[in-house]
């Protein structure tokens, strides 16, 4: 089992531009989540998914649209890409929503010029 | 708002030398507090769930407690290995994890 793969694991944008990070899971997981992670300021989470067909804005949407393609994929869209998104993105996969473990993937740096 | 505080931001040990990390938290109805081991580079990986206060895990060198404000990741003869970044976060009423800003170990020879 690979768990969680994130693609690509590196990219660098310019102000403006677009992209979409892939996520895929291979543990029949229900729930995905996608979060950002900045230096002092931990783990915040952008969207998530409970469950094939459905998405919600978790702590810092503003800028992203997610797509649940399927149960094992789940992606996030950057349509205008600005310098405050540099960042690390994981992907997270849970069997459900709610007070279980996630699993994370290996994670995507962005930086946007 | 849930909160997660982590203390201390950095901790040096030398090989042997136990010690412990803290993560305090404020949360409406707290339904799992989680530990996670983050190596530089990479994405979290989970280390424990603790439900309820009172309750402990161990596994190997590292044993998590809770209590109703805090818990406390205890480190027993740390080795070179135990060298990460550990992430503290919780679960309540949203069901959404809250994380933690993390401690930075580094354990020495």
């Amino acid at each position: 089992n690979a768990g969680v793969t994130q693609t690509p694991k590196f990219q660098v944008l310019k102000t403006g531009q677009s992209m979409t990070l892939q996520c895929a899971q291979d543990m029949n997981h229900n729930s995905m989540y996608w979060y950002r992670q900045d230096p002092g300021m931990g783990l915040r989470l952008i969207y998530y998914s409970a469950s094939e067909g459905t998405t919600d804005k978790g702590e810092v949407p503003n800028g992203y649209n997610v797509s649940r393609l399927n149960k094992r994929e789940f992606s996030l869209r950057l349509e205008s890409a600005a310098p405050s998104q540099t960042s690390v993105y994981f992907c997270a996969s849970s069997e459900v929503l709610g007070d279980v473990e996630q699993f994370f993937g290996p994670g995507t740096r962005l930086t946007v010029l | 708002e849930d909160q997660v505080t982590q203390s201390p931001e950095a901790l040096r040990l030398q090989e042997g030398e136990s010690s412990s990390l803290n993560c305090s938290y404020t949360v409406s109805g707290l339904r799992g507090l989680f530990w996670y081991r983050q190596d530089p580079g990479k994405g979290p990986e989970f280390l424990f769930t603790l439900y309820s206060a009172g309750e402990e895990k161990e596994k190997e060198r590292l044993k998590a407690t809770l209590t109703k404000k805090e818990s406390f990741l205890h480190i027993t003869a740390p080795k070179p290995e135990d060298s990460a970044t550990y992430l503290c976060a919780v679960t309540g009423t949203a069901s959404k994890l809250t994380f933690g800003t993390g401690t930075r170990l580094q354990v020495t020879l």
